[in-house]
């Protein structure tokens, strides 16, 4: 079995400050995580993963996230917030052999100028 | 990554009709699936598409309300039947790249039923 938790279900941020989006994951196998973004009227698209191996993962536009097995955290960050990071953002877990995904419940993420 | 398109992207139904969502892949891909995302909320997967055989459907979703074809390994399709307002959502499907452990979605189809 395996879930997300997403804390906040809105985070505001003023442009050029610090996004930090907090996931934590349950997963009785070694998990597999993912964060995607939505933006508005859009499909989701991939951020980053992490599988195996490095544990601080490098995505597109700017954003990293770090795997903290003993926290059991998945958290997403990037250091200077830009308007058209405004989206809703979801993390995934997925586990072993079993390629489902398990969303959570997301996070809209709001830049202010 | 792999390019998924869907057809419609999105459509205005009527109580008690069908509507079948078409999901094309431009490369073969081994697994296919459908999510459901309600109004304001989260991802919640329906069903993995399998090839020649029947759909493997998630605990709440059965095959008579969401029959599921996929032919060959490039196309699935998702029928939603018999609507109420309460399938109004989107429906998006995804493919998962075997070499990246990745999966990539849909644009999304965008059904409200009236």
């Amino acid at each position: 079995a395996q879930s997300v938790t997403q804390l906040g279900s809105h985070v505001s941020v003023s442009e050029g400050a610090l996004v930090l989006l907090r996931c934590n994951y349950s997963s009785s196998v070694p998990p597999y995580l993912f964060w995607y973004v939505q933006y508005p009227n859009q499909g989701l698209q991939l951020l980053l993963k992490y599988t195996t191996g490095a544990t601080l993962v490098k995505g597109i536009n700017g954003f990293e996230a770090e795997f903290k097995k003993s926290e059991t955290s998945f958290h997403l960050t990037k250091p200077s917030a830009h308007m058209s990071d405004a989206a809703e953002y979801f993390c995934a877990v997925s586990g072993g052999s079993n390629y489902k995904l398990t969303f959570g419940k997301g996070t809209l993420l709001t830049v202010n100028p | 990554s792999a390019v998924i398109s869907q057809k419609p992207s999105r459509d205005i139904c009527q109580r008690g009709t069908s509507l079948t969502i078409q999901c094309q892949v431009d490369s073969q891909v081994t697994m296919m699936f459908w999510y459901r995302q309600q109004p304001g909320q989260s991802l919640t997967l329906i069903a993995t598409a399998n090839q020649g055989s029947e759909a493997t459907y998630e605990s709440g979703f059965v095959i008579d309300k969401f029959p599921i074809s996929r032919p060959n390994l490039t196309f699935s399709t998702l029928t939603v039947s018999n609507m109420s307002p309460e399938d109004s959502s989107i429906y998006l499907c995804s493919d998962r790249q075997q070499a990246y452990n990745e999966q990539f979605f849909g644009p999304g189809t965008r059904l409200t039923v009236l």
